[in-house]
């Protein structure tokens, strides 16, 4: 399978406790996007990559939520201090780059925090 | 800062319909449009993709179209299945992708 692959699926914890996600692209797509999704709404922007670089952050990212995509391949997303407000889809897309081409989601990771 | 707004925010129809799902978009400097579907609790998937210098795409029974200037893009749906029903999405992309809230659509067999 070449689509975008998430892990875990599903992740519930406690709040206060770390937790790490993580994303592999489409092989060769050099932007990585990361959502957050609440039922009924729809993905909000988090932040994304261009190869290793990050280029923009939403100011939904706290300092308690840290990307990263050290060799321009994976990525990972850390909360830290989880909180219920949390509790959340987290969706990852990949595309080939700027200008007019297909982003491409992964099965996103449900993160529950009790 | 770009909106995206999807009306309407929920549809049910009956079997066979053709429908009509509606996007408007604030800033219309964008490079392109995607709509996708998504079910519940899944990932999205990619529908159909306009490029900002296109008016219009076709994938089966779906049919985009894009109205820069207006800041508008509707999908059309044809002969409308139970499959169909999902939630629809569309996305305005410059250097990142903002989404809409999205179009629950329930067809009834």
């Amino acid at each position: 399978d070449t689509g975008v692959s998430q892990d875990p699926r599903h992740k519930i914890t406690k709040r206060g406790q770390n937790v790490t996600f993580r994303c592999d692209p489409i092989s060769e797509h050099n932007r990585l996007y990361w959502y957050r999704q609440t039922l009924g709404q729809g993905p909000e922007f988090l932040t994304y990559f261009q190869n290793e670089a990050q280029l923009e952050k939403s100011r939904l990212l706290s300092d308690r939520f840290s990307a990263e995509r050290p060799k321009g391949s994976f990525s990972t997303l850390e909360i830290q201090r989880t909180e219920q407000g949390d509790s959340a889809m987290y969706l990852c897309a990949s595309s080939l780059g700027v200008g007019n081409t297909e982003a491409f989601f992964g099965q996103g990771t449900r993160l529950t925090v009790v | 800062k770009q909106e995206v707004t999807q009306i309407p925010a929920a549809l049910s129809v009956p079997e066979g319909e053709n429908l009509v799902l509606n996007c408007s978009f604030t800033d219309s400097a964008i490079y392109n449009l995607q709509w996708f579907r998504q079910d519940p609790g899944k990932g999205l998937t990619s529908l159909l993709l306009i490029q900002s210098s296109q008016r219009e795409q076709t994938s089966g029974r779906l049919n985009a179209s894009l109205d820069k200037s207006s800041g508008r893009s509707t999908l059309y749906i044809a002969a409308s299945q139970p499959g169909d029903s999902a939630t629809y999405l569309c996305a305005v992309s410059l250097n990142d992708m903002r989404f809409g809230a999205g179009t629950r659509l329930t067809v009834k067999p």
